[in-house]
């Protein structure tokens, strides 16, 4: 089963740090770009931060550069998000999505160009 | 960076009701890079159509999209009790940072 779960959410001081991470399970998870995305109570989504399928582009929101950091571990079928310097305004629900693109083994881009795997989300409370 | 806009906020019907949601973007953007997405409460978003019209694995016939350039649909055709919840319209990859509109609520009238 393709399923995405993410972990480490929890509640803390303004200006303390915290990681996310994200479990993949039931797919290839080297072949795809991953995102995080957050939500605070009662308000849509925003994106946060991207990393490709091998970790060496990153492209983040804001709001984010300078204090989140993304990163993974195919190894470990599993995505990061460290949090530093946190403020009451990233208080939100983070989801951890993967991108629907991908490129097969001949090099050609397949897929969709959407977020097409959500995680169900872990809460972060600042 | 490019702003989507949802109308409306709110929508109100009756199962077996048409339901029409709009996004429209602030500047151009592709129809390849057009998608829309379910939330339901306690839960992740839901992929339903891509490149605009292109519904994803497993979602049923009665959600379609539409549009171009800057102005984008999504329907329902029929008002299924499992529909009701808030919907998001996102463009993908047109330029950085990925943005979605603030969503439209479905609710039973």
């Amino acid at each position: 089963q393709v399923q995405l779960v993410e972990s480490g959410g929890g509640v803390v001081q303004p200006g303390r740090s915290l990681r996310l991470s994200c479990a993949a399970s039931g797919f290839t998870l080297s072949i795809y770009a991953l995102h995080w995305v957050r939500q605070a109570p009662g308000k849509g989504l925003e994106w946060v931060a991207v990393i490709s399928n091998d970790g060496s582009e990153k492209f983040y929101a804001d709001f984010a550069k300078g204090r989140f950091t993304i990163s993974r571990d195919n190894s470990k079928n599993t995505l990061y998000l460290q949090m530093n310097s946190l403020r009451v305004e990233d208080t939100a629900v983070y989801y951890c999505a993967r991108d629907g693109l991908y490129s097969d083994k001949n090099g050609y881009l397949n897929g969709v160009e959407a977020f097409d795997i959500w995680g169900q989300g872990t809460m972060v409370t600042v | 960076e490019i702003v989507l806009t949802q109308s409306p906020g709110t929508l109100s019907l009756s199962p077996g009701e048409r339901a029409t949601l709009s996004c429209r973007a602030n500047h151009t953007i592709s129809s390849t890079s057009l998608a829309w997405y379910q939330q339901k409460p306690g839960q992740g978003p839901r992929l339903l159509i891509s490149g605009a019209s292109d519904r994803a694995t497993g979602i049923p016939d009665r959600f379609s999209g539409s549009g171009s350039g800057t102005d984008f649909t999504l329907t329902i055709s029929r008002l299924e009790s499992e529909d009701f919840a808030v919907y998001y319209c996102q463009q993908y990859g047109n330029s950085l940072p990925w943005t979605f509109g603030q969503g439209t609520k479905v609710e039973v009238k």
